[in-house]
Protein backbone atom coordinates (compact mmCIF):
# COMPACT_ATOMS: atom_id res chain seq x y z
CA UNK A 1 0.00 0.00 0.00
CA UNK A 2 1.33 3.44 -1.00
CA UNK A 3 2.56 4.91 2.25
CA UNK A 4 2.11 8.60 0.85
CA UNK A 5 -1.19 9.72 -1.24
CA UNK A 6 -1.06 12.09 -3.45
CA UNK A 7 -4.71 13.38 -4.90
CA UNK A 8 -5.18 13.80 -7.58
CA UNK A 9 -3.04 11.68 -10.10
CA UNK A 10 -4.45 13.88 -12.95
CA UNK A 11 -5.68 17.48 -13.33
CA UNK A 12 -6.67 19.70 -15.74
CA UNK A 13 -7.18 23.23 -15.32
CA UNK A 14 -7.73 26.43 -17.16
CA UNK A 15 -5.89 29.23 -16.82
CA UNK A 16 -6.56 31.65 -13.99
CA UNK A 17 -8.39 29.11 -12.10
CA UNK A 18 -7.28 27.74 -8.84
CA UNK A 19 -6.80 24.12 -7.17
CA UNK A 20 -5.46 22.16 -4.43
CA UNK A 21 -3.21 19.08 -4.24
CA UNK A 22 -3.94 16.91 -1.45
CA UNK A 23 -1.19 14.98 0.47
CA UNK A 24 -0.84 12.63 2.90
CA UNK A 25 1.64 10.19 4.50
CA UNK A 26 0.98 7.20 6.52
CA UNK A 27 4.61 7.26 7.67
CA UNK A 28 4.69 8.78 10.87
CA UNK A 29 7.05 11.44 9.43
CA UNK A 30 7.68 14.68 11.02
CA UNK A 31 8.72 16.60 7.92
CA UNK A 32 7.10 17.13 4.54
CA UNK A 33 7.78 18.56 1.45
CA UNK A 34 6.89 19.59 -1.85
CA UNK A 35 8.83 19.10 -5.14
CA UNK A 36 7.56 20.21 -8.80
CA UNK A 37 9.27 18.33 -12.16
CA UNK A 38 8.68 19.68 -15.29
CA UNK A 39 9.91 18.86 -18.72
CA UNK A 40 11.93 22.07 -18.45
CA UNK A 41 14.07 21.97 -15.51
CA UNK A 42 14.93 19.51 -12.70
CA UNK A 43 12.91 18.31 -10.04
CA UNK A 44 12.58 21.91 -7.79
CA UNK A 45 12.10 22.10 -4.32
CA UNK A 46 9.41 24.41 -3.42
CA UNK A 47 8.61 24.17 0.15
CA UNK A 48 9.45 22.09 3.43
CA UNK A 49 6.72 22.08 7.09
CA UNK A 50 8.04 20.74 9.95
CA UNK A 51 6.03 19.51 12.95
CA UNK A 52 3.39 21.48 10.65
CA UNK A 53 5.34 25.06 10.78
CA UNK A 54 7.08 26.50 7.50
CA UNK A 55 10.62 25.27 7.63
CA UNK A 56 11.69 26.91 4.05
CA UNK A 57 10.70 28.36 0.70
CA UNK A 58 11.81 28.32 -2.65
CA UNK A 59 8.96 29.06 -4.20
CA UNK A 60 9.00 33.00 -4.84
CA UNK A 61 5.47 33.23 -6.38
CA UNK A 62 2.38 33.87 -3.30
CA UNK A 63 0.29 31.92 -5.78
CA UNK A 64 1.71 28.82 -4.24
CA UNK A 65 0.54 28.13 -0.59
CA UNK A 66 1.14 25.08 1.51
CA UNK A 67 -2.07 24.30 3.75
CA UNK A 68 -0.78 22.13 7.15
CA UNK A 69 -4.19 21.01 8.79
CA UNK A 70 -3.00 18.10 10.27
CA UNK A 71 0.59 16.96 11.13
CA UNK A 72 0.46 14.38 8.06
CA UNK A 73 -1.32 16.58 5.83
CA UNK A 74 0.64 18.69 3.37
CA UNK A 75 -1.96 20.31 0.68
CA UNK A 76 -0.89 22.82 -2.19
CA UNK A 77 -2.75 25.29 -2.69
CA UNK A 78 -2.31 27.19 -6.20
CA UNK A 79 -4.13 30.20 -7.25
CA UNK A 80 -4.71 32.48 -10.36
CA UNK A 81 -2.85 28.81 -12.51
CA UNK A 82 -0.77 29.43 -15.79
CA UNK A 83 0.26 27.25 -18.36
CA UNK A 84 4.17 27.34 -16.82
CA UNK A 85 2.35 26.33 -13.95
CA UNK A 86 2.11 22.71 -15.87
CA UNK A 87 4.22 20.03 -14.03
CA UNK A 88 4.48 17.02 -11.80
CA UNK A 89 3.97 18.00 -8.25
CA UNK A 90 5.40 15.62 -5.30
CA UNK A 91 4.90 15.44 -2.00
CA UNK A 92 7.59 13.82 -0.07
CA UNK A 93 8.13 13.36 3.94
CA UNK A 94 11.30 12.67 6.53
CA UNK A 95 11.31 10.96 9.75
CA UNK A 96 13.38 13.77 11.85
CA UNK A 97 12.47 17.47 11.57
CA UNK A 98 13.79 17.97 7.89
CA UNK A 99 17.40 17.53 9.31
CA UNK A 100 19.82 17.60 6.09
CA UNK A 101 20.71 14.22 5.29
CA UNK A 102 17.46 12.97 6.27
CA UNK A 103 16.32 10.82 3.52
CA UNK A 104 13.03 11.95 1.32
CA UNK A 105 10.47 9.63 0.69
CA UNK A 106 8.12 10.79 -2.49
CA UNK A 107 4.78 10.09 -3.27
CA UNK A 108 3.53 9.01 -6.64
CA UNK A 109 2.99 12.72 -7.24
CA UNK A 110 -0.22 14.88 -9.21
CA UNK A 111 0.19 15.74 -13.09
CA UNK A 112 -1.15 19.23 -13.56
CA UNK A 113 -1.84 20.68 -16.82
CA UNK A 114 -3.12 23.88 -17.03
CA UNK A 115 -4.92 25.29 -20.17
CA UNK B 1 22.66 29.19 -12.40
CA UNK B 2 22.26 25.11 -12.30
CA UNK B 3 23.99 24.05 -9.13
CA UNK B 4 24.32 20.58 -10.00
CA UNK B 5 25.29 18.50 -13.74
CA UNK B 6 24.63 15.08 -14.30
CA UNK B 7 26.16 13.49 -17.44
CA UNK B 8 25.04 11.92 -19.94
CA UNK B 9 21.60 13.28 -20.53
CA UNK B 10 21.15 9.38 -21.63
CA UNK B 11 22.92 6.17 -21.64
CA UNK B 12 22.28 2.50 -22.98
CA UNK B 13 24.31 -0.34 -21.87
CA UNK B 14 24.17 -4.15 -22.44
CA UNK B 15 22.88 -6.67 -19.77
CA UNK B 16 25.87 -7.28 -17.22
CA UNK B 17 28.31 -4.55 -18.37
CA UNK B 18 28.93 -1.56 -15.91
CA UNK B 19 27.66 1.87 -15.99
CA UNK B 20 28.90 5.01 -15.33
CA UNK B 21 26.81 7.85 -14.60
CA UNK B 22 28.22 11.76 -13.76
CA UNK B 23 27.24 14.22 -11.19
CA UNK B 24 29.41 17.03 -10.78
CA UNK B 25 28.24 20.39 -8.24
CA UNK B 26 29.15 24.23 -8.08
CA UNK B 27 28.64 24.64 -4.37
CA UNK B 28 30.95 24.02 -1.74
CA UNK B 29 28.88 23.71 0.84
CA UNK B 30 27.19 20.85 0.08
CA UNK B 31 28.22 17.40 1.90
CA UNK B 32 25.62 14.97 1.55
CA UNK B 33 25.16 13.32 -1.86
CA UNK B 34 21.72 10.85 -2.48
CA UNK B 35 21.03 9.44 -5.64
CA UNK B 36 17.48 8.74 -6.43
CA UNK B 37 16.09 6.02 -8.75
CA UNK B 38 12.68 7.06 -10.66
CA UNK B 39 10.56 4.78 -13.03
CA UNK B 40 7.99 6.26 -15.32
CA UNK B 41 4.92 7.25 -13.86
CA UNK B 42 6.38 6.64 -9.75
CA UNK B 43 8.13 9.13 -7.68
CA UNK B 44 11.62 9.12 -6.95
CA UNK B 45 13.51 6.59 -4.53
CA UNK B 46 16.73 6.92 -2.70
CA UNK B 47 19.13 4.29 -4.06
CA UNK B 48 22.42 5.14 -2.61
CA UNK B 49 23.77 8.11 -0.70
CA UNK B 50 27.00 9.61 0.50
CA UNK B 51 28.80 12.19 2.67
CA UNK B 52 31.57 14.24 1.73
CA UNK B 53 33.46 12.76 4.17
CA UNK B 54 33.83 9.95 2.52
CA UNK B 55 35.20 8.72 -1.07
CA UNK B 56 33.18 5.70 -1.59
CA UNK B 57 29.91 4.09 -0.66
CA UNK B 58 28.73 0.67 -1.77
CA UNK B 59 25.62 -0.87 -1.40
CA UNK B 60 25.53 -4.23 -3.58
CA UNK B 61 25.58 -3.48 -7.65
CA UNK B 62 25.48 0.45 -6.98
CA UNK B 63 28.86 2.21 -6.13
CA UNK B 64 29.51 6.03 -5.87
CA UNK B 65 32.48 7.97 -6.20
CA UNK B 66 33.56 10.73 -4.55
CA UNK B 67 36.25 13.45 -5.72
CA UNK B 68 35.72 16.43 -3.21
CA UNK B 69 38.54 18.15 -4.63
CA UNK B 70 36.57 18.73 -8.26
CA UNK B 71 33.58 18.28 -6.85
CA UNK B 72 32.96 15.56 -8.97
CA UNK B 73 30.93 12.35 -8.02
CA UNK B 74 30.19 8.77 -9.98
CA UNK B 75 27.59 6.34 -9.63
CA UNK B 76 28.58 2.55 -10.97
CA UNK B 77 26.03 0.24 -11.65
CA UNK B 78 27.68 -3.45 -11.86
CA UNK B 79 26.22 -6.17 -13.97
CA UNK B 80 23.81 -4.66 -15.36
CA UNK B 81 20.00 -5.41 -15.21
CA UNK B 82 16.65 -4.77 -17.13
CA UNK B 83 15.07 -3.99 -13.73
CA UNK B 84 18.01 -0.82 -13.96
CA UNK B 85 15.98 0.78 -16.71
CA UNK B 86 15.32 4.23 -14.87
CA UNK B 87 16.68 7.70 -14.76
CA UNK B 88 19.07 8.91 -12.17
CA UNK B 89 18.99 12.01 -10.22
CA UNK B 90 22.16 13.06 -8.63
CA UNK B 91 21.05 15.64 -5.54
CA UNK B 92 22.89 17.59 -2.90
CA UNK B 93 22.55 19.62 0.10
CA UNK B 94 24.38 20.99 3.02
CA UNK B 95 24.06 23.11 6.22
CA UNK B 96 24.94 26.02 3.68
CA UNK B 97 21.48 25.36 1.98
CA UNK B 98 18.90 25.31 4.67
CA UNK B 99 17.00 22.63 5.82
CA UNK B 100 16.76 19.39 3.88
CA UNK B 101 16.41 21.19 0.65
CA UNK B 102 17.78 19.03 -1.76
CA UNK B 103 19.02 20.46 -5.04
CA UNK B 104 18.79 18.20 -8.11
CA UNK B 105 20.17 17.29 -11.43
CA UNK B 106 17.97 17.04 -14.85
CA UNK B 107 19.03 13.30 -14.22
CA UNK B 108 20.24 10.53 -16.35
CA UNK B 109 18.07 8.25 -18.42
CA UNK B 110 19.64 4.74 -18.27
CA UNK B 111 18.63 1.58 -20.54
CA UNK B 112 19.27 -1.38 -21.39
CA UNK B 113 20.20 -2.88 -24.92
CA UNK B 114 17.53 -5.84 -25.29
Amino acid sequence: DPKIIQKPKYLVAVTGSEKILICEQYLGHNAMYWYRQSAKKPLEFMFSYSYQKLMDNQTASSRFQPQSSKKNHLDLQITALKPDDSATYFCASSQGGGRVAETLYFGSGTRLTVL
Amino acid sequence: QQQVRQSPQSLTVWEGETAILNCSYENSAFDYFPWYQQFPGEGPALLISILSVSDKKEDGRFTIFFNKREKKLSLHIADSQPGDSATYFCAASGPGTGSNRLTFGKGTKFSLIP
